[in-house]
């Protein structure tokens, strides 16, 4: 089967770095992406990784271990809006390329 | 990027009868999907709608419950059919680009009594 497991609930302080976790199980890898959501919203998109590594925009940042299954995203200096729903998404290699969506992380920023 | 509409935004409809929801992309793309979440809960994909080939479902959808439309490149329909009040859901279309970055559309609201 295929899996992608976050924490479910994170909690930290405005201006404060987190760190949300990613360990996925798929049949097939074709890179890992990141996607923010405010409840009510759509998701929009943050990441992509396909190699080993990190890649950084901005405040936000996502790394990519293929040899371990795991990622994560790395949020610096955190403000009030980010506050949201944050999940990585697998894109499958096989057949269709889709995106498997993780289970979803809950950040609370508190002032 | 892409910038896509979906109608209707939301919707109530009594069990038994069927819902068409449509997404519109403001430019041409490939690969489109078509997603169903549940309130604070993760999103779960329906099927892959790719322009010139039949829809591919995902375990658990199928296609006489949800049937999908993809006549050209900026548009595709998802049809709940025959609701029942476990169909209620937000419904989202997303696409998917070259540089693989995905698209969401504002969701579709449904309510089924």
């Amino acid at each position: 089967g295929q899996s992608l497991e976050q924490p479910s609930e994170v909690t930290a302080v405005e201006g404060a770095i987190v760190q949300i976790n990613c360990t996925y199980q798929t049949s097939g890898f074709y890179g890992l992406s990141w996607y923010q959501q405010h409840d009510g919203g759509a998701p929009t998109f943050l990441s992509y990784n396909a190699l080993d590594g990190l890649e950084e925009t901005g405040r936000f940042s996502s790394f990519l271990s293929r040899s371990d299954s795991y990622g994560y995203l790395l949020l610096q200096e955190l403000q009030m809006k980010d506050s949201a729903s944050y999940f990585c998404a697998v894109r499958d290699s096989s057949g269709t390329y889709k995106y498997i969506f993780g289970t979803g992380t809950r950040l609370k920023v508190l002032a | 990027s892409a910038v896509i509409s979906q109608k209707p935004s939301r919707d109530i409809c009594q069990r038994g009868t069927s819902l068409t929801i449509q997404c519109q992309v403001d430019s041409q793309v490939t690969m489109m999907f078509w997603y169903r979440q549940q309130p604070g809960q993760s999103l779960t994909l329906i099927a892959t709608a790719n322009q010139g080939s039949e829809a591919t479902y995902e375990s658990g959808f199928v296609i006489d419950k949800f049937p999908i439309s993809r006549p050209n490149l900026t548009f595709s329909t998802l049809t709940v059919s025959n609701m029942s009040p476990e169909d209620s859901s937000i419904y989202l279309c997303s696409v998917g680009l070259q540089n693989n970055e995905q698209f969401f559309g504002p969701g579709t609201r449904l309510t089924v009594l």
